[in-house]
Formats: structure tokens, sequence, C-alpha cells
């Protein structure tokens, strides 16, 4: 079965350098969510859209934006990178049923800021 | 603030045993409770979930347990395969945040043949 994909699985970058990070749900799939899991930590919610339009916001920085698009794929903006961005950075998606739905994550990109 | 927490930090068992994994949580409002595992250089992946109605759900050969008097759930693994190590966190969804999942502390598991 087709799962979350994420681009690219690995990133490197200098401090106050920008990244963007992408994220293609399961087909069908209208609801993407973005976590970061820093070393040895659980996952925190970072935000979340429902078709198109974002629908949770959780701890992210002022200096990350996300936006999802008309094929449902979400992609994660940072800007001014920090050493304490390092983490690894999961998508989630699922379809909204009007229960509590299933989320699938997606492998993660791994983002180092040297 | 409000959490969802383990008891235990680390898990070791032989192949073959029963595995369980704890959970607390603080907040009453919460309905949604998930488990997932976490190998390593993964993504969580689903294990098994149950909704705030429902005392015990069972899957292949995973049991979750939830008791909402104490706010505790845990996770029973039948049978356990060295291919079961790996991370385990529980998540609640909270009926003021829709979707949004609050995880918990992890739990490695550790499977000797």
């Amino acid at each position: 079965a087709a799962g979350v994909i994420q681009s690219p699985r690995h990133l490197i970058k200098e401090k106050r350098e920008t990244a963007t990070l992408k994220c293609y749900p399961i087909p069908r799939h209208d609801t993407v969510y973005w976590y970061q899991q820093g070393p040895g930590q659980d996952p925190q919610f970072l935000i979340s859209f429902y078709e198109k339009m974002q629908s949770d916001k959780g701890s992210i920085p002022d200096r990350f934006s996300a936006q999802q698009f008309s094929d449902y794929h979400s992609e994660l903006n940072m800007s001014s990178l920090e050493l304490g961005d390092s983490a690894l950075y999961f998508c989630a998606s699922s379809l909204t049923s009007g229960e509590r739905d299933t989320q699938y994550f997606g492998p993660g990109t791994r983002l180092t800021v040297l | 603030g409000e959490s969802v927490g383990l008891h235990l930090p680390t898990l070791s068992v032989q192949e073959g045993d029963n595995s369980i994994i704890n959970c607390a949580y603080s907040n009453s409002a919460s309905d949604y409770f998930i488990w997932y595992k976490q190998e390593s250089g993964k993504g969580p992946q689903f294990i098994i979930d149950i909704r705030s109605n429902m005392d015990k759900r069972q899957g292949q050969r995973v049991t979750v347990l939830l008791n909402k008097t104490v706010k505790h759930l845990s996770l029973q693994i039948a049978a356990t395969q060295p291919g079961d190590s790996a991370v385990y966190f529980c998540a609640e969804n909270r009926g003021t945040s829709y979707g949004k999942l609050t995880f918990g502390q992890g739990t490695i598991l550790t499977v000797h043949p």
C-alpha cells in the first residue's frame, strides 16, 4: 500500500540558511500534519492542514511556515535556521471521516543544522 | 502542563514472553488514544487505537487496555518477537483539538532471542 512520502530524507544546512521539506500524503488523504522530533524526544506537533486550510497550530516557530497545495502535498518552509532546529521532521496524513482519524506517518526528514 | 507520559523508559524481555508497556495521561478530556511503534530511523508506525468509550481493544498479538478511573492505558504484546524491538509511544487526541496528537515519552522495548 502507498505510504506517506517525504523528501528529502536527509538535509544539511548552515545556520541562518533556509530549508524546504516536502510531504506527499497517502492518496485520497485530505489532512496533513507536521511533527518535530528531537534526539531522544517524543514527536511534537507543529501544524496541520485540512483541505488546504490550516486546521491546527502547535509549537511552530514564527520562522517556520507551511502550506498545503491543491494536490494535497504540503511543504514546510524553515528560515533563519538555528542549531536547535536539528531534528527529525515527520509528516503524517489522514482521511477525515468525522471521527478520530488515524494518522499515518512518513519516514521523516533528518535536518542537520551546522 | 498536561501531558501523556510513560512509567518505564526501558523494557527488556525474552523472545516468546508477553510484554506490557504502560502510559499515564493527565487530561480527563482526552478521548482517543493511539499506540505507535518507532524503529530506528523510521517514522512512527500505527499499532492500535482505542476510544474513551471502550476499556479494551484487541488486535493481532496486541491488546490495549484503558482505565479512565486512574487515567492509565497499557499495550500488551503477546509472544514478543525480536522484530518487536523498538520505541513505543502512546499518543492522545484531546477533544478540544481535533486531529492534533500529543505524544508521551517513549519506552524502549528490547527483545532478546
